[in-house]
């Protein structure tokens, strides 16, 4: 079973404010990190597809970085909004396959 | 715009009866996966398909069954429901383009509990 772990679980964030957090995953037989956007009683919503070390990835106020050679990725959110309260997966795929091993998410709560 | 159709969306059972999930896309995706969510787990892959008539076991596969004999359908199977299986279960698929595996499209999930 492979090891994807976030941190923290869980994020107070005021209004305004900036904030980001962490994936962790295995640093051999990488073919791509996806990071997904889960909102309370919907289903989970693609945000980014990484693929190579030193990617960055832009969508709004939320962005990516990706070091595939220490297995890790940050996720950023810029100038929060209560709307960005979500829960952020992130997930592996390694070179052998094409499933993907989530992590446990990090929820988020922005307080207006 | 239909995308990923699960049905049904809330069921309850008694421990030891059996019930299907199906699970529909109309976006054409090779790949199909049946996940369970609980609380502090996130999401784990119980099977998966790689395409029309083939399955495979994810990580917690044990007492369930797939099918999937057409393209667009993806059933999950439990024989004989424990409470163990109590979850909210999420159908996902994926399609492999310009030499990258897609993100997964989400289904709106269903809440089973055993009793």
């Amino acid at each position: 079973i492979l090891n994807v772990e976030q941190s923290p679980q869980s994020l107070h964030v005021q209004e305004g404010d900036s904030t980001n957090f962490t994936c962790s995953f295995p640093s051999s037989n990488f073919y791509a990190l996806h990071w997904y956007r889960w909102e309370t009683a919907k289903s989970p919503e693609a945000l980014f597809v990484m693929t190579l070390n030193g990617d960055e990835k832009k969508k709004g106020r939320i962005s990516a970085t990706l070091n595939t050679k220490e297995g890790y990725s940050y996720l950023y959110i810029k100038g929060s909004q209560p709307e960005d309260s979500a829960t952020y997966l992130c997930a592996f795929l390694g070179a052998a396959g094409n499933k993907l091993t989530f992590g446990g998410g990090t929820r988020v709560l922005v307080k207006p | 715009n239909a995308g990923v159709t699960q049905t049904p969306k809330f069921r309850v059972l008694k421990t030891g009866q059996s019930m299907t999930l199906l699970c529909a896309q109309d976006m054409n995706h090779e790949y199909m996966y049946w996940y369970r969510q609980d609380p502090g787990m996130g999401l784990r892959l119980i099977h998966y398909s790689v395409g029309e008539g083939t399955t495979a076991k994810g990580e917690v596969p044990d007492g369930y069954n797939v099918s999937r004999l057409k393209k667009q359908n993806f059933l999950l199977g439990l024989e004989s429901a424990a409470p163990s299986q109590t979850s909210v279960y999420f159908c996902a698929s994926s399609s492999y383009t310009q030499g990258l595996y897609q993100p997964q499209h989400f289904g709106d999930g269903t809440r089973l509990s055993i009793l």
